[in-house]
């Protein structure tokens, strides 16, 4: 069963750094490109990041350019993103989201459970 | 950027009635747009990818079609576990960009 699990969301200070994971299990996590998407509370979706399957290949949402990092360890198939100078506005559930493209699936056909990033002081 | 475009924002529908929500792109995405759906709380589900087919454990009742910048999801038989909020999304610009609609709420009449 293919399961994604987030972790490491909470409360931060403006300007603050956080570091968000995503443990990736029931498949072959290397062969897949994956995303970050985030969705403030009562708005909609917002892709924030992807990475390619060897992590050679990486792209961000403007609003998050030059701010966050996403990054993936194949051997412990798990995705990170670096949150930094974190904003009122970065305030959302962060999913990660698997990439079918592998499978011909073409759409995020996997999503963890989300994680909350509140950034108040 | 493409933009996608969701309408109406909430469908008031009853059982059994069908359902039909519409997104248009602001410019041609081709067959690039899948479907979402997603209800209080939880992740989103993929519904519909190429615009049309219909993603692994999906009824039948779901269907989508369009293509160019004009898409439909069509909910045939609406069934209490149908209400949620649907989202559209253009890969068109994949990898570099992915671009979600706003949402339709589709709720029980």
């Amino acid at each position: 069963e293919v399961q994604l699990v987030e972790s490491g969301g909470g409360l931060v200070q403006p300007g603050g750094s956080l570091r968000l994971s995503c443990a990736a299990s029931g498949f072959t996590f290397s062969s897949y490109e994956m995303n970050w998407v985030r969705q403030a509370p009562g708005k909609g979706l917002e892709w924030v990041s992807y990475i390619s399957s060897s992590g050679s290949t990486i792209y961000y949402a403007d609003s998050v350019k030059g701010r966050f990092t996403i990054s993936r360890d194949n051997a412990k198939n798990s995705l990170y993103l670096q949150m930094n100078s974190l904003r009122a506005e970065d305030t959302a559930v962060y999913y990660c989201a698997r990439w079918g493209g592998i499978t011909m699936v073409r759409g995020f056909d996997y999503w963890g459970q989300g994680t909350l990033v509140t950034v108040s002081s | 950027e493409i933009v996608m475009t969701q309408s109406p924002a909430t469908l008031s529908v009853s059982p059994g009635e069908r359902a039909t929500l519409s997104c248009r792109a602001s410019q041609s995405v081709s067959s690039n747009l899948a479907w979402y759906q997603q209800k209080p709380g939880q992740a989103p589900r993929l519904l519909i990818y190429g615009a049309s087919t219909r993603a692994t454990g999906i009824p039948a009742r779901f269907s989508g079609s369009g293509s160019g910048t004009e898409f439909t999801l069509t909910i045939s038989s609406l069934q209490s576990e149908d209400f949620a909020v649907y989202y559209c999304q253009q890969y068109n610009n994949w990898p570099s960009t992915w671009t979600f609609g706003q949402g339709t709420k589709v709720e029980i009449k």
